[in-house]
């Protein structure tokens, strides 16, 4: 199947600080990316869909200039967590989108552990 | 109401046991419908997606009922391996590939 990566896979920050992530797609060009959020207990949220060469699209409730999002190529989003508060410690964890045999998949990496101290 | 709702679970099953999983969606425009499979601290993997007719996948059988929106799962001769948490999820037609996940409901397989 198709490889997603992120990294970090886990980053302990300071309250204030900025944390980026990356997604990337190791073997294939993925137009669209997506960013989950969860928290423990509690499902996947989608914070956002990350279009290649464009705006990020994103969810009722999540704030655009707090968690920044680029995708400035079809191998590579970015999402930043800017100004990250204890309450912004979550699993994030993205996905790309891939045409298969069977339709759209989404192909998950394996996500960022992060911890806002 | 969430728009895909599960089974809070735990269940606690023997080795061996048959145990079910049940899922109702609310958006009647939901396409395409897939169990996920995620281990603790891990990302979800995809178990396997369900069709209208049924489908079967060794010991996994997944169930689709459009007309009551509801979609199960049935796990036979239960493995160890198999606990983790199942995640039911729907894509939305014409929402640009989204997928809405179910809260999931945790499996624990006892020796």
């Amino acid at each position: 199947g198709a490889v997603v990566s992120q990294h970090p896979s886990r980053v302990i920050c300071k309250s204030g600080t900025s944390v980026k992530i990356e997604c990337r797609s190791l073997d294939f060009q993925a137009t669209t990316m997506f960013w989950y959020r969860q928290f423990p207990k509690q499902s996947l949220m989608l914070m956002a869909t990350s279009n290649e060469g464009s705006k990020a699209t994103y969810e009722q409730g999540v704030e655009k200039d707090k968690f920044l999002i680029n995708h400035a190529s079809l191998t590579l989003s970015t999402l930043t967590v800017t100004s990250a508060h204890p309450e912004d410690s979550s699993f994030y964890i993205c996905s790309a989108r891939r045409g298969t045999s069977g339709g759209w998949r989404q192909f998950f990496g394996p996500g960022t552990r992060l911890t806002v101290l | 109401r969430k728009e895909v709702e599960q089974d809070p679970g735990p269940f606690n099953v023997p080795e061996g046991a048959t145990v079910a999983f049940n899922c109702t969606y609310s958006n009647s425009a939901s396409q395409s419908f897939f169990w996920y499979r995620q281990d603790c601290r891990k990302e979800p993997k995809l178990l396997m997606s369900v069709y209208s007719s049924g489908n079967e996948d060794g010991r996994f059988t997944a169930q689709l009922n459009r007309a009551s929106q509801y979609i199960s799962l049935l796990i036979r001769d239960s493995k160890l391996s198999d606990s983790a948490t199942y995640l039911c999820v729907v894509n939305i037609y014409n929402q640009g590939g989204k997928l809405i996940f179910g809260q999931g409901t945790e499996l624990s397989v006892k020796p």
